[in-house]
């Protein structure tokens, strides 16, 4: 079966570096995306990932190892809005393209 | 270029009834796909349209139907409503639906089913 594993819920301090981990078991894998999700809102598109390696984008970055099914998203420098949920998802190509979504991992970020 | 649009943003029905919920992508992209969020499921994929035809389905019972216009907007219909389905119902637009595009997500309609 096609299955997302990440942490439910993480918390950490204003300005410090937090690593938000997603492991995952799918076949026909065809790229990994992160959103964030804050409460009551659309999930936004943060990064997308499908060669192995390390992408950066200011303050935030995602890394994939496709051999062992693994990506995080590090957030550095964190800042209060960075508070929301963080969803990892995975595109898988079976015929078509198909979106499997993890349950996210919510984030808290104290002062 | 405006976002993706989904009306109504919130409803309440009550079990038994049928629900229709509309969305409207960005202009340009042409598929459409629907998805369920749930506290203890995440997002879960309910199906996908492109060109007016349904190219993917998740694993929802038949009484989840949608179905896409010429102008690539596209309606889900839900019919007799259950109690757990109630939930957060968010559409996502793309260009193709194709390798290495990006979904947009709407705003969601948030239903409640008493």
């Amino acid at each position: 079966g096609q299955n997302i594993d990440q942490p439910t819920e993480m918390t950490a301090t204003e300005g410090a570096i937090v690593q938000i981990n997603c492991t995952y078991q799918t076949s026909g894998f065809n790229g990994l995306f992160w959103y964030q999700q804050h409460a009551g809102e659309a999930p936004t598109f943060l990064s997308y990932n499908v060669l192995d390696g390390l992408e950066e984008k200011g303050r935030f970055s995602s890394f994939l190892s496709r051999s062992k099914g693994y990506s995080y998203l590090l957030l550095k420098e964190l800042q209060m809005k960075d508070s929301a949920s963080y969803l990892c998802a995975v595109r898988v190509n079976s015929g078509t393209y198909k979106y499997i979504f993890g349950t996210g991992t919510r984030l808290k970020v104290l002062a | 270029k405006a976002g993706v649009t989904q009306t109504p943003r919130y409803l309440i029905k009550t079990r038994g009834q049928q629900v229709t919920l509309s969305c409207s992508p960005i202009s340009g992209h042409r598929s459409v796909s629907w998805y369920q969020q749930t506290p203890g499921q995440g997002l879960q994929f309910l199906f996908e349209y492109f060109s007016e035809t349904q190219r993917n389905k998740g694993n929802f019972p038949g009484r989840f139907s949608g179905r896409q216009f010429s102008n690539s907007r596209s309606e889900m219909n839900v019919s007799t409503l259950e109690l757990g389905d109630s939930a957060l119902y968010l559409c996502a637009s793309s260009s193709s639906g194709g390798a290495g595009e990006t979904q947009y997500f709407g705003p969601g309609t948030r239903l409640l089913v008493l």
